[in-house]
C-alpha cells in the first residue's frame, strides 16, 4: 500500500489566491482527517469524515475553508481566498475506525507526508 | 473537552540511556491512545496503539503503558539511539473518530 497520498507537497501562493489540497486515503479506510500544524498552535483538527460524510467541522477556522469527500478514495481541502496566516503544514490522515479492538491495524491513524503551504 | 498534556516539552539524553515520556489526559472515557513519532519536516508515524482495555503495548525497544483511571500514559524507550531523535506525540480517541493530540516532546539523543 502506498499509504496516504497528499498533493501538492509544497505550495507557495499569493494572498487572495485559491488553494486546493488533495488527499487519497488508504484503500479500505472509513475515516479521513484534515489537520493543520504550526509552531504556535501545534496540530489542530480541522475536519473529519466518516464513510465520506463530514462528522465534525468545528475546527475549520472560518468560511474561507471548505472540505469535500466525493468518494471513499479522494478528499480536498480548499482555502479561498488564502491569507498569510493560513501558512502551515496541512496533513491528511486516515484510519479504519472500529469500535472495540477490531482487526489488527484497525484504529491506527496513518498520516500523509503533508502539504506545506506558504501564503505571501 | 478533552485536553492532552505532554511532559517534558523537550528532553536531551546521552546515547544508551533509558527514558520515559509522559502523557496525561483529562477525560478518562477514551477508546484508545496512540503514540506517534514526527521527524523534522515529515508527517507523523504511528508507533503504538493501546486500546482502552489494555495496560501496555510493546514494539521492539518501545513500551507504552496506559492507566486510564488516572488519565496517564508513558512511553518507555530502552537503550536510546541517535536515530530516536524526533518529536513524540500522544493522541487519545474519545467520541467517535476524533483524536486529541498533545503538543509533543522533542527528544534529542546525543551520540
Amino acid at each position: 500500500d502506498a499509504g496516504v497520498i497528499q498533493s501538492p507537497r509544497h505550495e507557495v501562493t499569493e494572498m487572495g489566491q485559491e488553494v486546493t489540497l488533495r488527499c487519497k486515503p488508504i484503500s479500505g479506510h472509513n475515516s479521513l482527517f484534515w489537520y493543520r500544524q504550526t509552531m504556535m498552535r501545534g496540530l489542530e483538527l480541522l475536519i473529519y469524515f466518516n464513510n465520506n460524510v463530514p462528522i465534525d467541522d468545528s475546527g475549520m477556522p472560518e468560511d474561507r475553508f471548505s472540505a469535500k469527500m466525493p468518494n471513499a478514495s479522494f478528499s480536498t481541502l480548499k482555502i479561498q481566498p488564502s491569507e498569510p496566516r493560513d501558512s502551515a503544514v496541512y496533513f491528511c490522515a486516515s484510519t479504519n475506525f472500529r469500535l472495540g479492538q477490531g482487526a489488527r491495524g484497525a484504529n491506527v491513524l496513518t498520516f500523509g507526508a503533508g502539504s506545506r503551504l506558504t501564503v505571501l | 473537552k478533552q485536553e492532552v498534556t505532554q511532559i517534558p516539552a523537550a528532553l536531551s539524553v546521552p546515547e544508551g540511556e533509558n527514558l520515559v515520556l509522559n502523557c496525561s489526559f483529562t477525560d478518562s472515557a477514551i477508546y484508545n491512545l496512540q503514540w506517534f513519532r514526527q521527524d523534522p519536516g515529515k508527517g507523523l508515524t504511528s508507533l503504538l496503539l493501546i486500546q482502552s482495555s489494555q495496560r501496555e503495548q510493546t514494539s521492539g525497544r518501545l513500551n507504552a503503558s496506559l492507566d486510564k483511571s488516572s488519565g496517564r500514559s508513558t512511553l518507555y524507550i530502552a537503550a536510546s539511539q541517535p536515530g530516536d531523535s524526533a518529536t513524540y506525540l500522544c493522541a487519545v480517541r474519545t467520541s467517535g473518530s476524533r483524536l486529541t493530540f498533545g503538543e509533543g516532546t522533542q527528544l534529542t539523543v546525543n551520540p
